[in-house]
């Protein structure tokens, strides 16, 4: 079993969607949680970093962490075409990072 | 801010050369990593410096993959001699906190191997 669980997809949503991205995991020891975003040939790009069990919002994108269910997901309101990427979630202890494999997202304009 | 910056951003060789990318992390960031990232594949991590010690080189292929990070700055990571299926984007990321903490991205050095 991998450490980090992620529906690989791919996405397809009509623009304005709100879209749900999501990732199990199975190490208690994880302490921090990020999504990134990563547009084609691109390195990833930092979208969000949790620590705690809650919400966190960023203007369109929220990102929630339920410690208790090992579950974070990430939230995005009104997509839009320019949101089409893969979203990489990652999760951190002891300074080890562990990501999952992506899910790619497509939004149709 | 300058971010993480790599080099070359793309290589193609032909099996058995060597090959080397460079890497300059975000000033300041003492933790420096390097990652391989296959086609629809998150980053796995090939080795982590704390300075300029490699503190988790568990899953480097030392038989060919070398990597050094002379004076904590920036680093290298070399092929050699490179096979096919080394052919992959090699990311370079930094942090700037020596336990936890974000994890910043380079565009990466994607390689090809003929």
């Amino acid at each position: 079993q991998k450490e980090v669980e992620q529906d690989p997809g791919p996405l397809s949503v009509p623009e304005g969607a709100i879209v749900s991205l999501n990732c199990t995991y199975s190490n208690s020891a994880f302490q921090y949680f990020m999504w990134y975003r990563q547009y084609s040939r691109k390195g990833p790009e930092l979208l969000m970093y949790t620590y705690s069990s809650g919400n966190k919002e960023d203007g369109r994108f929220t990102a929630q962490v339920d410690k208790s269910s090992k579950y974070i997901s990430l939230f995005i309101r009104d997509s839009q075409p320019s949101d089409s990427a893969t979203y990489l979630c990652a999760m951190e202890t002891g300074n080890q990072f562990y990501f999952g494999t992506g899910t790619s997202l497509t939004v149709i304009p | 801010e300058a971010g993480v910056v790599q080099s070359p951003r793309y290589k193609i060789i032909e099996k058995k050369q060597p090959v080397a990318f460079w890497c300059n992390p975000i000033s300041g960031h003492n933790t420096l990593y390097w990652y391989l990232q296959n086609l629809g594949q998150g980053p796995e991590l090939l080795i982590r410096y704390e300075n300029e010690e490699a503190v988790d080189d568990s899953q480097l292929p030392k038989d060919r993959f070398s990597a050094e990070r002379l004076k904590g700055v920036d680093s290298t990571l070399k092929i050699q001699p490179a096979e096919l299926g080394d052919s992959a984007v090699y990311l370079c990321a930094s942090s700037s906190r020596a336990w936890g903490g974000e994890l910043f991205f380079g565009e990466g050095s994607r390689l090809t191997v003929l």
